[in-house]
């Protein structure tokens, strides 16, 4: 039962290179999200998803692009990554059920030099 | 936009002894989920307890148990006979419609044996 997998677990990238977070699921959610997790702040919503082909933005879209092809995968993408990128990014599924659990990956931090 | 504050960036604890971890939040919703999330120091996040607002009764879980003070938008968490395995990060969490989640700050809390 693997649940939420994200890759990779760290990730070091220089001012201005693209690269993709990946995230899989196998628990068959409709609805999937990226959050960042910078110190003092908690957790933040940057895009999500209620389903494949359906994306909106979160409260810190800015930087970040995402796709829904599948229910089963949601990448997240940095097209040119900034120092103010560097956090820690956590993706989570649940069912689109009002108040369900969501369940998180175990996080990829990432560093922007 | 709904907030999510929690004041106490630190606290500490006895082994086996009781804790309370504070949270107050803002929302111009009559109805809404609240939660705790722990995230010990492997980065996992780990659903703790739930509670809806329209439900009177106080949510518990084992040793965690909540004092939910609707009127004056507060959510406290209890942790009874507290453990070494107790220790981690912990977020006060609150979803309005829909499953977008709004995090607090956090709260580090040390279990001293």
């Amino acid at each position: 039962n693997a649940g939420v997998t994200q890759t990779p677990k760290f990730q070091v990238l220089k001012t201005g290179q693209s690269m993709t977070l990946q995230c899989a699921q196998d628990m068959n959610h409709e609805y999937m999200s990226w959050y960042r997790q910078d110190p003092g702040m908690g957790l933040r919503l940057i895009h999500y998803s209620v389903g494949a082909g359906i994306t909106d933005q979160g409260e810190v879209p800015n930087g970040y692009n995402v796709s829904r092809s599948t229910t089963e995968d949601f990448p997240l993408r940095l097209l040119s990554a900034a120092p103010s990128q560097t956090s820690v990014y956590f993706c989570a599924s649940s069912l689109n059920i009002w108040g369900t659990e969501a369940f998180f990956g175990q996080g990829t931090r990432l560093t922007v030099v | 936009a709904q907030t999510v504050t929690q004041s106490q960036p630190e606290m500490s604890v006895q082994e086996a002894e009781t804790v309370t971890l504070s949270c107050t939040y803002d929302t111009s919703e009559s109805d809404y989920y609240l939660f705790w999330y722990k995230q010990p120091p492997s980065r996992q996040m780990i659903l703790v307890i739930r509670q809806e607002a329209y439900k009177q009764q106080n949510a518990t879980e084992n040793r965690f148990s909540v004092n939910f003070q609707k009127a004056a938008k507060s959510f406290s968490l209890k942790i009874s006979d507290s453990q070494l395995g107790d220790a981690a990060m912990y977020f006060c969490v609150s979803m309005e419609y829909g499953n977008k989640l709004v995090f607090g700050a956090g709260t580090i809390l040390r279990v001293k044996s």
